[in-house]
């Protein structure tokens, strides 16, 4: 079958790093993306890794390890509006993202 | 540039109505479009998939013939709830594929549909 893995919630302080970690199974893999969705809101795309190793993007950045089934996003220098759910999305072999319920960030102060 | 919009943003209709919903890519053809449906404080479900000029894929469990979605143009999707119940209610979000950006299969969201049955 296939499957998501991400902790339900994560709470870290203002100013400081967390790392969001997703493993997943799935027929087959044509790349894996990072949504960020704030609550009521619909997701907005943060990133997407479809080879292995490590993409940057400001202050967000996407890791890949296709052996492992192994994902994670990397938060930096975190903003209380960094708080929202992170959603960890492969894309199976028919090209449709697996969704699961993603991670409830919460940044205090 | 990827901007997808949705109408309405909310909408509350009495039980037996039918309501539509419309989901536009702005800047960029989509000859795919996605809808999804979401319920407090779980994952999306993709609920059909929608290709333009031809008829919409349809996951299991949902019911076509209540989920009427119309992809006529490159650019514009629109999904129907037909004869809506209280259980219909939930927040309902388009997404478009831009085969054009640099992501080939990335998904943009339109901001979503607030449905609510009386």
């Amino acid at each position: 079958g296939q499957n998501i893995d991400q902790p339900t919630e994560m709470t870290a302080t203002e100013g400081a790093i967390v790392q969001i970690n997703c493993t997943y199974q799935t027929s087959g893999f044509n790349g894996l993306f990072w949504y960020q969705q704030h609550a009521g809101e619909a997701p907005t795309f943060l990133s997407y890794n479809v080879l292995d190793g490590l993409e940057e993007k400001g202050r967000f950045s996407s890791f890949l390890s296709r052996s492992k089934g192994y994902s994670y996003l990397l938060l930096k220098e975190l903003q209380m509006k960094d708080s929202a759910s992170y959603l960890c999305a492969p894309l199976d072999s028919n090209y449709q993202l697996i969704w699961g319920a993603g991670t409830k960030l919460i940044i205090k102060p | 540039g990827a901007v997808v919009s949705q109408h309405p943003s909310r909408v509350i209709c009495k039980s037996g109505t039918s309501v539509k919903i419309e989901c536009r890519s702005l800047d960029f053809q989509a000859t795919t479009m996605f809808w999804y449906r979401q319920f407090p404080k779980q994952s999306l479900m993709l609920m059909a998939t929608s290709n333009e000029g031809s008829k919409a894929t349809y996951e299991q469990g949902v019911e076509k013939d209540k989920f009427l979605i119309n992809h006529a143009s490159l650019t514009l999707s629109t999904l129907t709830v037909t004869s809506a119940h209280p259980e219909d209610s939930s927040f309902y979000i388009c997404s478009a594929r831009d085969l054009a950006g640099g992501h080939t299969d990335t998904q943009y969201f339109g901001p979503g549909t607030r449905l609510t049955v009386l």
